[in-house]
């Protein structure tokens, strides 16, 4: 088993364009998550989803789109990219009713200049 | 809401002990997660406590008091590959999502 996969790995854009973060994962796992971490920071939620076609937001939602199209994958857009969104991404997954447990992917670094 | 407290750095000698303290506010309490990150790396489970008291998994323990509204991480016998981050988490009420406190960073020394 993969666990949980990101692509791309870094990414640098410029103000104003747009991308897409890709996350899998193959643990048919319910529940998915993107967090950003800014340095020396801790992890900050951005929307999550608790199954297919389902999404929420968390703590930092602005500036950010998100759709969970299959249970396996989540993604993460940027409509307008924003120096203030430079950080490193995580997207998470967890099984429904493994409250305490979060498998993470291995981050994307973005920078936006 | 909730929130958690840590302690941002933290630097001892290898094979000592060190405890990261974790305080908490919540609005209802269903545990607290810890996790370890080391740097360029992605955040890892460690221990959950659900209930009070001492759970403890090889070298790393932790411990819970609802009581207290406090936790704490235990590393014991210390490693050079001990140095990281370490981050306390709880879920909120419906066990969806994980509110992470700020992160200790603990440097061993040889």
């Amino acid at each position: 088993n993969a666990g949980v996969t990101q692509t791309p790995k870094f990414r640098v854009l410029k103000t104003g364009q747009s991308m897409t973060l890709l996350c899998a994962q193959d643990m048919n796992h319910e529940y998915m998550y993107w967090y950003r971490q800014d340095p020396g920071m801790g992890l900050r939620l951005i929307h999550y989803s608790v199954g297919e076609g389902t999404t929420a937001k968390g703590e930092v939602p602005d500036g950010y789109n998100v759709s969970r199209l299959k249970k396996q994958n989540f993604l993460l857009g940027l409509e307008s990219a924003a120096p203030s969104q430079t950080s490193v991404y995580f997207c998470a997954s967890k099984r429904r009713g493994g409250e305490e447990t979060q498998y993470f992917g291995p981050g994307t670094r973005l920078l936006v200049l | 809401g909730q929130s958690l407290e840590q302690p941002s750095e933290v630097t001892a000698v290898e094979g000592a002990i060190v405890q990261i303290n974790c305080t908490y506010q919540t609005s209802g309490f269903y545990g607290l997660s810890w996790y370890q990150q080391h740097d360029g790396g992605a955040p890892t489970f460690l221990s959950y406590n659900a209930l009070d008291g001492l759970e403890e998994t090889g070298r790393f323990s932790s411990f819970l008091s609802r009581s207290d509204s406090y936790g704490y991480l235990l590393l014991q016998e210390l490693q050079m590959k001990d140095s990281a981050s370490y981050f306390c988490a709880t879920p909120g009420a419906a066990g969806n999502k994980l509110t992470f406190g700020g992160g200790t960073r603990v440097l061993v020394k040889p």
